[in-house]
């Protein structure tokens, strides 16, 4: 069974920038959420895929955008980069509408926004 | 709107010193409660998922406890290598987004 994977690990950009941050699904998952992460915090919600729909979504604004594939896989976007969007991005999934909704992570990409 | 508190921030044990880790949590209508592992740098290892007031989940050191207000993590006999911030979240009946806590960072001392 393949876990989360999520690419690239690190990322520097400048402020302004643009950024897309990929996510793998674990085998047989259909729904990705995506969470940000800065130091010292939890976790934040920023949206959720369910076979390729958005399926909830966050407090963020709309310069965070997001895909998934047809096989599950998804992009996290985000545009004009502010120094505050530096942190941990994390890439959940999970086999969605179901009682089992137990969301395994992946190891996230830090992104430094200089 | 969904909340979830965790106390204390950090602990510090000795090796052997069992202790127990809190998690509070108000939503509206409790589809599961979860508890993570997360070592620095790293991404959440899952641990355990509680339903229902009442339930508890067991593996190795680690059991967590649940009732209609909060849930704990109990530490038997911990040791270095459970050092790490435990994670607490939860997952409304109407939502697919989990809420966290901030987390509690253990530290096991030899």
């Amino acid at each position: 069974e393949t876990g989360v994977t999520q690419s690239p690990t690190h990322l520097i950009k400048t402020r302004g920038q643009q950024v897309t941050l990929r996510c793998s699904s674990q085998s047989g998952h259909n729904t990705v959420s995506w969470y940000q992460q800065a130091l010292g915090q939890g976790p934040q919600f920023i949206f959720q895929y369910y076979r390729e729909e958005e399926n909830g979504r966050g407090n963020f604004p709309p310069r965070f955008s997001g895909l998934q594939f047809p096989n599950y896989s998804s992009e996290l976007n985000v545009n004009a980069l502010e120094l505050d969007d530096s942190a941990l991005y994390l890439c959940a999934s999970s086999l969605g509408r179901g009682r089992q909704e137990t969301q395994y992570f992946g190891p996230g990409t830090r992104l430094l926004v200089l | 709107e969904d909340q979830v508190t965790q106390s204390p921030e950090a602990l510090r044990l000795q090796e052997g010193e069992s202790s127990s880790l809190n998690c509070s949590y108000t939503v509206s209508g409790l589809r599961g409660l979860f508890w993570y592992r997360q070592d620095p740098g790293k991404g959440p290892e899952f641990l355990f998922t509680l339903y229902s007031a009442g339930e508890e989940k067991e593996k190795e050191r680690l059991k967590a406890t649940l009732t209609k207000k909060e849930s704990f993590l109990h530490i038997t006999a911990p040791k270095p290598e459970d050092s790490a911030t435990y994670l607490c979240a939860v997952q409304a009946t109407n939502a697919g987004k989990s809420t966290f806590g901030d987390g509690t960072t253990l530290t096991v001392k030899p």
